[in-house]
């Protein structure tokens, strides 16, 4: 079975300073990581995934995560956090070779203050 | 991107009706579809996988016949709620696996469901 494990239920950061959201997974096989982003009353925004290649992954809105093989862990990241940044962030995965729906971390809302 | 749409975005019932929600490709065919509920301040859960032209694929704890899903054509699921109760009240997203060449699912905006 997969699961993912996003340990913190909110993430406080000020505008203009970095952020972290946190995510680790467990899957067999190879794992396809995604990172999505929730508005209220909105359906999921895609930001970015990790399906092989390069560690550090580039994708949204200024949105980066690395992949941590030994640590199974896909942080997602931001250098410098804007106050529209904050939403409702899912980590998601689905192995390589099995079915392909994902399975969703419980979610970390992010709270960007002026 | 590709782009998915619901209909409706929000619906009020009363107990006892049922709910069709539908949920489409706009640009792109999807054989598979899935279906997710997503509770107050919480995660998605999997409800379904829906795939053109044969049955709905039914996660433990979810009852078929409660949770109809239809998906007739490679751009077209609907999920029916049948006699709709207040615990059915939720939030329900669907899904569809992006076009060939891509790995993420793309979502829809989702419809909020309340049953009085």
């Amino acid at each position: 079975a997969q699961s993912v494990a996003q340990p913190e239920d909110q993430v406080n950061v000020a505008e203009g300073n970095p952020l972290t959201v946190k995510c680790t997974y467990s899957v067999s096989g190879n794992p396809y990581l995604f990172w999505y982003v929730q508005y209220p009353n909105r359906g999921l925004q895609f930001l970015l995934k990790y399906i092989t290649g390069d560690n550090l992954v580039k994708g949204s809105y200024g949105f980066e995560a690395e992949f941590n093989k030994s640590q199974t862990s896909f942080h997602l990241k931001k250098p410098s956090a804007l106050v529209s940044d904050s939403a409702l962030y899912f980590c998601a995965v689905r192995d390589s070779t099995g079915r392909r729906a994902l399975t969703f971390g419980s979610g970390t809302r992010l709270q960007v203050q002026p | 991107g590709a782009v998915v749409s619901q209909h409706p975005s929000r619906v009020i019932c009363k107990s006892g009706t049922s709910v069709k929600i539908e949920c489409r490709s706009l640009d792109f065919q999807a054989t598979t579809m899935f279906w997710y509920r997503q509770f107050p301040k919480k995660s998605l859960m999997l409800m379904a996988t829906s795939n053109e032209g044969s049955k709905a694929t039914y996660e433990q704890g979810v009852e078929k016949d409660k949770f109809l899903i239809n998906h007739a054509s490679l751009t077209l699921s609907t999920l029916t709620v049948t006699s709709a109760h207040p615990e059915d009240s939720s939030f329900y997203i669907c899904s569809a696996n992006a076009p060939v060449g891509h790995n993420e699912q793309f979502f829809g905006p989702g419809t909020r469901l309340t049953v009085l």
